[in-house]
C-alpha cells in the first residue's frame, strides 16, 4: 500500500504567484513529516520537518507546511515562488516503529518569469 | 565541514562487471541508507544500516549487496545480478537519538550509468 501520495508529478507556476505542492501519507501510528528539496543531479537537502508542537513548521527561505492530522496531509506552500525554487519536491514519512522514511515519488516546481 | 561523500559522482560500467559506490559520512551518525532514484519513482530503499556490522534488506535489495565495518562508511556494490542498475544511488545517514533518527541527511549522489 502507498504510504505517501504526491498527487501533482509537476507543477509549473509563474514568478511570484503562489503555490502549494499537496502530500497525503496512511499510516495508523505517529508520523514525522520531511519535506526535501532536489536540484539537478545533486541530493537532497532538508527543506522542513514536523516531528513534534506546532503543526506549521517554516523554512528560512519562505516555504511553510502544515500537518493536518484529520486529513492526513503535509501540503508545502509559499505565497510568492521565485525563479530559483525551480527544483524537485519530496515529502517523506517516518512512522513510529520503522526504521526508515518513506517517499513520495517526487513534485517538480517550475517557475516560469 | 560535516556531511557525506558519495564518489565518484558520475561512473561508467559494461554490463556484466560488478560495480562499488563508495559512501563516507563524519557526522558521527550510527545509520546509513542506500537508495536508488529513477525518473518519476521517487527513492527506492536497497538497503539500510543501523549500527556497525549489521544490515537489513529494503523494498528492492536484489542484485545489490552492502558491507558495514566502519562507521563511517558504507559501501553499495551493484553486481551483474541487477537487471536495470543504470540509476541515480542516493547514500543517506541519520543520528540514533530518539526522534532525530528520523531525520535523514544526504549525499550528493552517484550516477551509474551501464551499457
Amino acid at each position: 500500500a502507498q504510504s505517501v501520495t504526491q498527487l501533482d508529478s509537476q507543477v509549473p507556476v509563474f514568478e511570484e504567484a503562489p503555490v502549494e505542492l499537496r502530500c497525503n501519507y496512511s499510516s495508523s501510528v505517529s508520523v514525522y513529516l520531511f519535506w526535501y528539496v532536489q536540484y539537478p543531479n545533486q541530493g537532497l537537502q532538508l527543506l522542513l520537518k514536523y516531528l513534534s508542537g506546532s503543526t506549521l513548521v517554516e523554512s528560512i527561505n519562505g516555504f511553510e507546511a502544515e500537518f493536518n492530522k484529520s486529513q492526513t496531509s503535509f501540503h508545502l506552500r509559499k505565497p510568492s515562488v521565485h525563479i530559483s525554487d525551480t527544483a524537485e519536491y519530496f515529502c517523506a514519512v517516518g512512522k513510529t516503529g520503522a526504521n526508515n522514511l518513506f517517499f513520495g515519488t517526487g513534485t517538480r516546481l517550475t517557475v516560469i518569469p | 565541514d560535516g556531511g557525506i561523500t558519495q564518489s565518484p559522482k558520475y561512473l561508467f560500467r559494461k554490463e556484466g562487471q560488478n560495480v562499488t559506490l563508495s559512501c563516507e559520512q563524519n557526522l558521527n551518525h550510527d545509520a546509513m541508507y542506500w537508495y536508488r532514484q529513477d525518473p518519476g519513482q521517487g527513492l527506492r530503499l536497497i538497503y539500510y544500516s543501523q549500527i556497525v556490522n549489521d544490515f537489513q534488506k529494503g523494498d528492492i535489495a536484489e542484485g545489490y549487496s552492502v558491507s558495514r565495518e566502519k562507521k563511517e562508511s558504507f559501501p553499495l556494490t551493484v553486481t551483474s545480478a541487477q537487471k536495470n542498475p543504470t540509476a541515480f544511488y542516493l547514500c543517506a545517514s541519520s543520528s540514533s537519538t530518539s526522534l532525530w533518527s528520523y531525520e535523514q541527511y544526504f549525499g550528493p549522489g552517484t550516477r551509474l550509468t551501464v551499457t
